[in-house]
């Protein structure tokens, strides 16, 4: 059973500072993992999408790399703003369960002005 | 633009009477989702259509049913609310169950039982 975990469960840091969250799943067998933000009470926004073949992909001030072999992700986000707070989750979708996607819980970000 | 719409935003029932979500889509996606997602915890996936081909996922209650009566149009129907029932209901669309493609989300439906 694909099991993701994302560390820390909340970060807090000061305005223009760079930052990576962490997220962890335990089958490799994956098709691609998909980054996504959460505003309170909206839905989810889809920001980056990595297939199992790349390492990463950039968009803007985000980045995303992935190393399937060792089960793990992370997100970089640049020079931060007060904008970019949100709950960021990453889920992946394997390669034996058709469209399901397996979400972590997500790391809570604030970024303070 | 919004392409992928659910409605209402926000429902309150009372415990045990019917309520049915809604969510529509622009994008002209095959694939159609339904997840649970109760506060502070992951997006669980209830279901979903491949055009009209369901798929039911093993853990979701019979409580949950769901129809498909377009490509455009996909409503979740909860037959006797629990209170554990409350939760956001998102709807997300993908272009195929084969494709490598992202799935989108809409805003989600909150729903309250009293």
């Amino acid at each position: 059973k694909q099991e993701v975990t994302q560390i820390p469960a909340a970060l807090s840091v000061p305005e223009g500072e760079n930052l990576v969250l962490n997220c962890s799943f335990t089958d490799s067998a994956i098709y691609n993992l998909q980054w996504f933000r959460q505003d309170p009470g909206k839905g989810l926004t889809s920001l980056l999408l990595i297939q199992s073949s790349q390492r990463e992909q950039t968009s803007g001030r985000l980045n995303a790399s992935l190393d399937k072999s060792s089960g793990r992700s992370t997100l970089y986000i640049a020079a931060s703003q007060p904008g970019d707070s949100a709950t960021y989750l990453c889920a992946v979708r394997r390669e034996t369960s058709g469209s399901r996607l397996t979400f972590g819980e997500g790391t809570q970000l604030t970024v303070n002005p | 633009d919004a392409m992928v719409i659910q409605n209402p935003r926000y429902q309150v029932t009372q415990f045990g009477k019917p309520v049915t979500l809604s969510c529509s889509q622009t994008l002209n996606h095959n694939v159609m989702y339904w997840y649970q997602q109760k506060s502070s915890q992951a997006p669980k996936l209830l279901f979903h259509y491949y055009d009209k081909d369901f798929n039911n996922e093993a853990d979701t209650p019979d409580n949950f049913q769901s129809r498909r009566p377009n490509t455009s149009f996909c409503f979740l129907d909860i037959r006797s609310p629990g209170l554990g029932d409350a939760a956001m209901y998102l709807c997300a669309t993908s272009r195929g169950r084969g494709s490598n493609q992202p799935q989108h989300f809409g805003d989600g439906t909150r729903l309250s039982i009293l």
